[in-house]
């Protein structure tokens, strides 16, 4: 049972475009979602994250979407730079939970073409 | 400042062999979790540990075991090794008062069960 989708194993951007990527997620008690970025050879590094009680967070060209009534979270950066290829992960849990047990999407692998 | 260090970067067991993986948290880091990597899949959570006391256990078998040292340092042992153990073991810590949740990672451990 995969309660965290992203249903879109790869994208392909041009420099300088937005890149759009997208995460749904399917237990209601999920509240707090992070997205991750991984290079390879490398361990998954820490972009943004997003309380259900918000629904956007901006960090410089990254900014995060929740849709509660959706299930639904997208990633958005602008603009793309080659420097952004890698996999990302989108990941939510129930942060009431006291556990930091997070649940990771199966990732999409990004591709900023120069 | 060093990051979450791991050990071995790699190794290669046998079937019904053991395996012991460990991992130095972020100095000041209390909080040590486990995750397995499966090739084209998200992390999946198997052990979270704060303060030496296991906090949260993922869906694996009891083959699966972890400590945590009281200099926060954390140890996965997996027992009976299988195939489809093979995967990239990822350690990650958090540190008090981190209010975006976010878990630090290392850059794992590659086991191969042959």
């Amino acid at each position: 049972d995969q309660q965290v989708k992203q249903n879109s194993p790869s994208l392909s951007v041009q420099e300088g475009r937005i890149s759009i990527l997208n995460c749904d997620y399917t237990n209601s008690m999920f509240d707090y979602f992070l997205w991750y970025k991984k290079y390879p050879a490398e361990g998954p590094t820490f972009l943004i994250s997003i309380s259900s009680i918000k629904d956007k967070n901006e960090d410089g060209r990254f900014t995060v979407f929740l849709n509660k009534s959706a299930k639904h979270l997208s990633l958005h950066i602008v603009p793309s730079q080659p420097g952004d290829s890698a996999v990302y992960f989108c990941a939510a849990s129930p942060r009431t939970s006291g556990t930091y047990k997070y649940i990771f999407g199966t990732g999409t692998r990004l591709k900023v073409l120069a | 400042d060093a990051g979450v260090t791991q050990s071995p970067t790699h190794l290669i067991k046998t079937r019904g062999q053991q395996v012991t993986l460990r991992c130095s948290p972020i100095s000041g880091h209390k909080s040590v979790s486990w995750y397995q990597q499966v090739l084209g899949q998200g992390p999946q959570f198997i052990f979270q540990y704060y303060e030496k006391e296991e906090r949260g256990r993922g869906n694996f078998p009891d083959r699966f075991s972890a400590r945590q040292f009281p200099n926060y340092s954390s140890e996965l042992n997996v027992n009976a090794l299988l195939l489809g153990d093979s995967a990239l073991y990822l350690c990650a810590s958090r540190g008090a008062g981190t209010n975006t949740g976010e878990l630090f990672f290392g850059e794992g451990s590659r086991l191969t069960v042959l």
